[in-house]
């Protein structure tokens, strides 16, 4: 079935640095990635979201890139912060079914 | 704001004792989902309507059922809840479009405890 990779699972920063995410799918008719920051005890919040006819997406620190021929799209987050610690999912949305599927997830921490 | 809401935030239950979480929202979307999320791992859908029209999952327990009485509710009731069903459950919500769904927002989730 549809897959949604995603690595790494954990990663640690120092403050200011930049932090990049990767995740690769399976279904080659996904045509909508979005991205979710999920804080400890809370709902997933989208960040940042592309669609199949964009190669690259920027809203201030963050950003995203797809590459539609390698199926594979990454999150790249500069200048972190303390704050910007969570844990990020990548997903991708199969046309056929109309579900998100998932990566597993990867457990940011920025130290001070 | 226009948000997804969820109440209760923390339930706790009995081995066996049935519970109904609610979700409301504000984004007049049609669609609706129950996701349910373990610890350190992703989301699960458990099933989500278009508006009435009821779609389960095929891995998803009898034990969980839902009802949508109208656009901005939709509950899950899980009838005899076991251990195994502790969790993250979170409901989101989306735009159907002409060539299939819309981004899909979330709500905080209720934690549901199972002693």
């Amino acid at each position: 079935g549809e897959n949604v990779e995603q690595h790494p699972s954990t990663l640690s920063v120092q403050e200011g640095d930049s932090a990049v995410i990767k995740c690769t799918y399976s279904d080659s008719a996904s045509n909508y990635f979005p991205w979710y920051k999920q804080e400890l005890g809370k709902g997933p919040q989208l960040i940042i979201d592309i669609r199949s006819n964009v190669g690259e997406k920027k809203d201030q620190r963050i950003a995203v890139t797809l590459n539609k021929t390698a199926k594979h799209f990454s999150l790249h987050i500069t200048e972190t912060q303390p704050e910007d610690s969570a844990v990020y999912f990548c997903a991708a949305l199969t046309v056929n079914t109309d579900k998100l599927i998932f990566g597993t997830g990867t457990r940011l921490q920025v130290f001070p | 704001d226009a948000m997804v809401i969820q109440n209760p935030r923390y339930q706790v239950t009995q081995f066996g004792k049935p519970v109904t979480l609610s979700c409301s929202q504000t984004l007049n979307h049609n669609v609706m989902y129950w996701y349910q999320q373990k610890s350190s791992q992703a989301p699960k859908l458990l099933f989500h309507y278009y508006d009435k029209d009821f779609n389960n999952e095929a891995d998803t327990p009898d034990n969980f059922q839902s009802r949508r009485p109208n656009t901005s509710f939709c509950f899950l009731d899980i009838r005899s809840p076991g251990l195994g069903d502790a969790a993250m459950y979170l409901c989101a919500t989306s735009r159907q479009t002409s060539g299939g769904t819309d981004t899909q927002y979330f709500g905080p989730g209720t934690r549901l405890t199972v002693l």
